[in-house]
């Protein structure tokens, strides 16, 4: 079985400061990584995946995040935080042996930008 | 291309009643999977749907629920007698069946039983 945790259920950060949002998987197999973003009322947006090529993954909007297999982490960065940058993040895990890609998500991280 | 669709975008039911949650996967998309959102949670997987058939749904509740991907047409969840648990945003997302595949969710269906 797979899960995923998130530390921190809700993350507080200055407009132009780092953020970082910590995730952490277990999985019997290598698996597929993701991070998703929710707007308020809206569906799951893809920040970017990870599915075991380069550890360290670019997404959109200038997040990325590193797999670092020996800590199982996927935390997720953005060097400068913008005000729309207020959302929900999931992590998410899925492996890549099984029929379909069903995914396991972490609780969330809700991020607060403050001005 | 149009994203995926859902509809109703807010449901109520009064308990009892049954709810019918509606999907229409990205144009050619044949794979469908439903995951379920309660209250200051994250996301359930509950079920994988290709046309026609179901692959996995091994996060359906036993009893009272009940999906499907037909030939023609949406996919639909099905939700008999709710209850107020039953309350959640319902979100569906669908991908092309292949390796790799990323998911593209819809807006979600938001359940509220009275």
């Amino acid at each position: 079985a797979q899960s995923v945790t998130q530390l921190g259920s809700h993350v507080s950060v200055s407009e132009g400061a780092l953020v970082l949002l910590r995730c952490n998987y277990s999985s019997s197999v290598p698996p597929y990584l993701f991070w998703y973003v929710q707007y308020p009322n809206q569906g799951l947006q893809l920040l970017l995946k990870y599915t075991s090529a380069a550890t360290l993954v670019k997404g959109i909007n200038g997040f990325e995040a590193e797999f670092k297999k020996s800590e199982t982490s996927f935390h997720l960065t953005k060097p400068s935080a913008h005000m729309s940058d207020a959302a929900e993040y999931f992590c998410a895990v899925s492996d890549p042996r099984a029929a379909g890609n069903k995914l396991t998500f972490g609780g969330g991280t809700r991020v607060l930008v403050k001005p | 291309n149009a994203g995926v669709m859902q509809n109703p975008r807010h449901l109520v039911r009064r308990r009892g009643q049954e709810a019918r949650l509606r999907c229409s996967p990205m144009k050619g998309h044949s794979h469908v999977y439903w995951y379920r959102q309660l209250p200051e949670e994250g996301l359930k997987f509950m079920v994988y749907l290709q046309k026609e058939n179901i692959i996995d749904e091994s996060g359906m509740p036993k009893e009272r629920f009940s999906a499907e991907f037909p030939k023609e047409g949406p996919s639909i969840l099905r939700i008999q007698q709710v209850v107020r648990g039953d309350s959640a945003a319902y979100f569906c997302a669908s991908s092309p069946g292949y390796i790799q595949e990323t998911q593209y969710f819809g807006p979600g269906t938001r359940l509220l039983v009275l």
